[in-house]
């Protein structure tokens, strides 16, 4: 079946350090992957996504690697800010399915000045 | 603003109870998915209309339905609550079903039942 599996969090970083978050998916078949971000009291939104083997998605500073050969998603931030506390859901859309999204678990990111 | 708008915001009910959610997707969005979010299972898919058919299904219980009217609003209903209900229900809209493009999620609905 399909499935993502994230890192656990939460994660405590220092303004500026640098920051990963492992993603690792099983699938079918020919996915696209994806981050979102959930920031307190809202909705998901798109970080960033890639839908073939070996694009690089990115945005805001944020970039993950389609790697096929490991079957991984890795999000990872040069320098991450405050502005950046939020939780990070990596997805994946199976080929032909009609467009919905498998989640991981999550991850909460928590950012100190 | 995703422009997806969900309606309610907050509801609080109590077991056995019957709720429906109301979701308004994005202009010129076809597809409309509903997802549960919850402390212990997380973000799950519940269902996905495409112009106004059942496109996908996922882990909804048998005691959850859900429907999409010709202007392509979409509404879940919830019947015979139970506690374990409880949980933040999103509703998500894109412009078509394929895997490829951004799904535009509202700002959920949480409910609490008693």
């Amino acid at each position: 079946g399909n499935s993502v599996t994230q890192m656990e969090g939460p994660v405590t970083l220092s303004e500026e350090a640098f920051l990963t978050i492992n993603c690792t998916y099983t699938a079918t078949g020919y996915p696209s992957l994806f981050w979102y971000v959930q920031y307190p009291g809202e909705g998901l939104q798109l970080l960033l996504k890639a839908t073939k083997a070996d694009d690089k998605g990115s945005n805001k500073g944020f970039e993950a690697t389609y790697r096929k050969e490991t079957t991984s998603f890795h999000l990872e931030k040069g320098s991450v800010q405050v502005s950046d506390s939020a939780v990070y859901f990596c997805a994946l859309s199976p080929y032909n399915q009609g467009g919905k999204l498998i989640f991981g678990q999550g991850t909460e990111l928590s950012v100190k000045p | 603003d995703s422009g997806v708008t969900q309606t309610p915001k907050h509801l609080i009910t109590a077991t056995g109870q019957r709720v429906t959610l109301r979701c308004s997707p994005r202009s010129g969005d076809l597809s409309v998915y509903w997802y549960q979010q919850s402390l212990d299972q997380g973000l799950q898919f519940l269902i996905q209309y495409y112009n106004g058919e059942e496109r996908a299904k996922g882990n909804i219980l048998e005691r959850f339905s859900a429907q999409q009217f010709p202007d392509l609003h979409s509404e879940l209903n919830l019947s015979s609550l139970e506690l374990g209900d409880s949980a933040l229900y999103f509703c998500a809209s894109s412009k078509t079903g394929g895997n490829t493009g951004e799904l535009f999620f509202g700002e959920g609905s949480r409910l609490t039942v008693l």
